[in-house]
């Protein structure tokens, strides 16, 4: 297996809601990591988790809540969102080497997050 | 600070053109730069990166230290050549940091 899994693809809900984004790996990778997207801008980092270790949080609002439950897992929980929190949510994974290894960053396909 | 600067955010070519697309960096540390594609509708893929010094669908890119540039070559475009290409660099605490893209045309 040589993919990131994202589930859901999609996501509306509403700003009193709570919904958690979901991320699988199987490459035996010891890094993962959260990235929001908006339309027409580049992946911006979140997080980051480094042997089941939040080891970057750039700064995000709590109202955004990541958890890495085992190696092969990361969530990412939301609540209270506001609508411009809509985006592209895409979560990668890496080697543990510095700049991702031979094969870099695998990204998932994304969740398309729209918050009503 | 790190940054990823690509300046140009459209760029269209005809079809067996050669095309460039630019990419500058600015990093303290040493760099670590990919190249990542987008097709549409599909999600983001590694492209290049410049340890590995080798040619991926006929693109190139050599890291220039003095010009602290990388950018990505193909000295023929193709039609399927057309997707927003990312330009990243990673610094030493496993960050990846993107270039704001270019979105590639190739004109038939």
């Amino acid at each position: 297996d040589t993919e990131v899994t994202q589930t859901p693809k999609h996501l509306v809900m509403g700003m009193t809601n709570k919904k958690s984004l979901k991320c699988e790996q199987h490459m035996g990778h010891r890094a993962m990591y959260w990235y929001k997207q908006k339309a027409k801008k580049p992946p911006e980092l979140m997080f980051v988790y480094s042997y089941e270790k939040l080891s970057i949080n750039e700064s995000v609002p709590s109202r955004f809540s990541p958890e890495c439950p085992n190696s092969s897992l990361l969530n990412l929980h939301l609540h209270a969102l506001q609508p411009e929190d809509s985006a592209l949510y895409l979560c990668a994974s890496s080697q543990d080497q510095h700049g991702g290894g031979v094969r870099g960053y695998t990204f998932g396909s994304g969740t398309r997050l729209t918050v009503v | 600070a790190q940054r990823v600067t690509q300046p140009e955010k459209l760029l269209s070519v005809f079809k067996g053109a050669p095309v460039e697309l630019k990419c500058n960096y600015s990093y303290s540390g040493s760099p670590e730069l990919f190249w990542y594609v987008q097709y549409s509708r599909q999600r983001l893929q590694l492209l290049l990166r410049h340890i590995s010094r080798e040619s991926i669908k006929g693109f190139t890119a050599d890291l220039n230290k003095g010009e602290t540039s990388f950018h990505l070559k193909k000295p023929f475009a193709q039609e399927e050549d057309s997707a927003m290409y990312y330009c990243a660099l990673a610094t030493g605490a496993n960050n990846l940091f993107f270039g704001t893209g270019t979105r590639l045309t190739v004109i038939p």
